[in-house]
C-alpha cells in the first residue's frame, strides 16, 4: 500500500513569489493535515482538511492557504513567500477526522531566497 | 493554551542502554497522546498511541505510558541499538471537536555504538 506521497521533493522560491505544494493521501483516508516544521521552532499545525472541509487552522496569516479535491489530496498555497517561510512542510493523513494515528508524507523543503 | 515541552534536548547514550524519554503537557485535558519518530529531513512515523483511558501502550521494544493527572508521559526503549538514533516526538490531541496536535519539539537521540 502506498504511503502518503507529497510534491515536490524540494522547492525553491524567491521573496514574493507564489509556492504550491501538493499531497496526496493514503488510499481510502479523507483527513489531510499540513505541518510546518522550522529551523528551532518545532513541528506548527497548519490545516487541517476532511472531506472537502476546512476543520481547523493554526495561527498563521491568510497567505496560507489550501483546499481539499474531491479525491482527497490536497494543496497548501503560500502567496507573497517571505524568507522565514523557509521550512519542511510535512503533510499527514488518517482513516478520518475521529481516527488518531496520522500517517505522514517525507515532507517538501522550502527555501525562500 | 496547550504546551508540550520535552526536555532534554538532546541525549547520547552507550548501545545496549535501557532509556527513558519524557514529555510533559500543561492541559490534562486530553483525547489521546502519540509519540512519534523522525529521522533527519524525513516525516514522522507513529510509533504509539494512547488514548486518555489507558495508563499504556507496548510494542516491540517500546513502552509509553501516560500519567494524565500529572500531565506526564514517557517512552521506554529498552536495550538500545544505533539504528534507533532519530528525533523522538511527543503530541497530544486536547478534548473537543476538530482539536488538532500539538508537538513538543521532541528530543534527539544519539546511540554510540
Amino acid at each position: 500500500e502506498a504511503g502518503v506521497t507529497q510534491s515536490p521533493t524540494h522547492l525553491i522560491k524567491t521573496r514574493g513569489q507564489q509556492a504550491t505544494l501538493r499531497c496526496s493521501p493514503i488510499s481510502g483516508h479523507t483527513s489531510v493535515y499540513w505541518y510546518q516544521q522550522a529551523l528551532g521552532l518545532g513541528l506548527q499545525f497548519l490545516l487541517w482538511y476532511d472531506e472537502g472541509e476546512e476543520r481547523n487552522r493554526g495561527n498563521f496569516p491568510p497567505r496560507f492557504s489550501g483546499r481539499q479535491f474531491p479525491n482527497y489530496s490536497s494543496e497548501l498555497n503560500v502567496n507573497a513567500l517571505e524568507l522565514e517561510d523557509s521550512a519542511l512542510y510535512l503533510c499527514a493523513s488518517s482513516l478520518s477526522f475521529s481516527t488518531d494515528t496520522q500517517y505522514f508524507g517525507p515532507g517538501t523543503r522550502l527555501t525562500v531566497l | 493554551k496547550q504546551e508540550v515541552t520535552q526536555i532534554p534536548a538532546a541525549l547520547s547514550v552507550p548501545e545496549g542502554e535501557n532509556l527513558v524519554l519524557n514529555c510533559s503537557f500543561t492541559d490534562s485535558a486530553i483525547y489521546n497522546l502519540q509519540w512519534f519518530r523522525q529521522d533527519p529531513g524525513k516525516g514522522l512515523t507513529s510509533l504509539l498511541l494512547i488514548q486518555s483511558s489507558q495508563r499504556e501502550q507496548t510494542s516491540g521494544r517500546l513502552n509509553a505510558s501516560l500519567d494524565k493527572s500529572s500531565g506526564r508521559s514517557t517512552l521506554y526503549i529498552a536495550a538500545s541499538q544505533p539504528g534507533d538514533s532519530a528525533t523522538y516526538l511527543c503530541a497530544v490531541r486536547p478534548t473537543g471537536a476538530n482539536s488538532k496536535l500539538t508537538f513538543g519539539k521532541g528530543i534527539t537521540l544519539s546511540v554510540r555504538p
